[in-house]
């Protein structure tokens, strides 16, 4: 099945950093989310993003499907984006409709 | 908005019990799937359903059963729990069309096996 790898796997950085986060997946997807899991567990959507460029507020993501990673931007950090996020993305052709999620990026954002 | 909800936010239960967890969404979806994640291992597809009455074994079926009777309804049931199924277990559901199957999750439920 495809892969989907994140990096890095851990991040500090200052309140009002930048930063951003990779998602690489082996093979086409029909599906590729980023999500936030808030302290509770619960997986926040971020975006819906098979392809292309998105932006919401201070947050941004760009997948290029034909190189096969997908990139999430963070930019003016904020004690409140801590937390872990996850790529998840489902294969283009193989009918399987369930995401397969990465291991996660863990985001501590210091004040 | 979608909404997913589940059943529980925390649930304990004792070695050999019968365990229903339930999910439940408002959007009319066709795709719903649950999922369980653990430390170190991250979240693995535990079964998924297409249609009411369809199912298919996602990666770590094992010990688990799954009752799609509703369209908006999927239970995810333990036979009889042990302790290596103590996780979080998470729904999730999403349509069917490609384009437009981002998946939306619940809350997600803690299951403590003792």
């Amino acid at each position: 099945g495809i892969q989907v790898e994140q990096s890095p796997p851990d991040l500090i950085l200052q309140e009002g950093a930048n930063s951003t986060l990779r998602c690489n997946f082996s093979d086409s997807v029909n599906n590729l989310q980023w999500f936030h899991q808030n302290p509770w567990g619960q997986l926040i959507n971020l975006f819906y993003i098979p392809s292309g460029t998105k932006q919401n507020g201070r947050l941004s993501a760009t997948t290029v499907a034909t190189e096969r990673y997908s990139l999430l931007y963070i930019s003016s950090s904020q004690t409140t984006d801590s937390g872990v996020y996850f790529c998840a993305a489902a294969a283009g052709d193989t009918g399987r409709r369930a995401l397969t999620f990465g291991s996660g990026t863990r985001l501590q954002v210091q004040p | 908005d979608v909404k997913v909800t589940q059943s529980s936010r925390y649930l304990v239960k004792r070695t050999g019990e019968k365990v229903f967890l339930e999910c439940v969404q408002d959007m009319d979806h066709e795709n719903m799937f649950w999922y369980r994640q653990d430390p170190g291992l991250g979240l693995r597809l535990i079964y998924f359903s297409y249609d009411v009455k369809m199912k298919e074994k996602g990666d770590i079926p094992e010990g688990y059963s799954v009752s799609r009777e509703k369209k908006e309804r999927f239970s995810l049931i333990l036979e009889s729990a042990s302790t290596n199924q103590t996780s979080m277990y998470l729904c999730a559901s999403s349509l069917r069309t490609s384009g437009r199957n981002e998946q939306f999750f619940g809350p997600g439920t803690r299951l403590t096996v003792l």
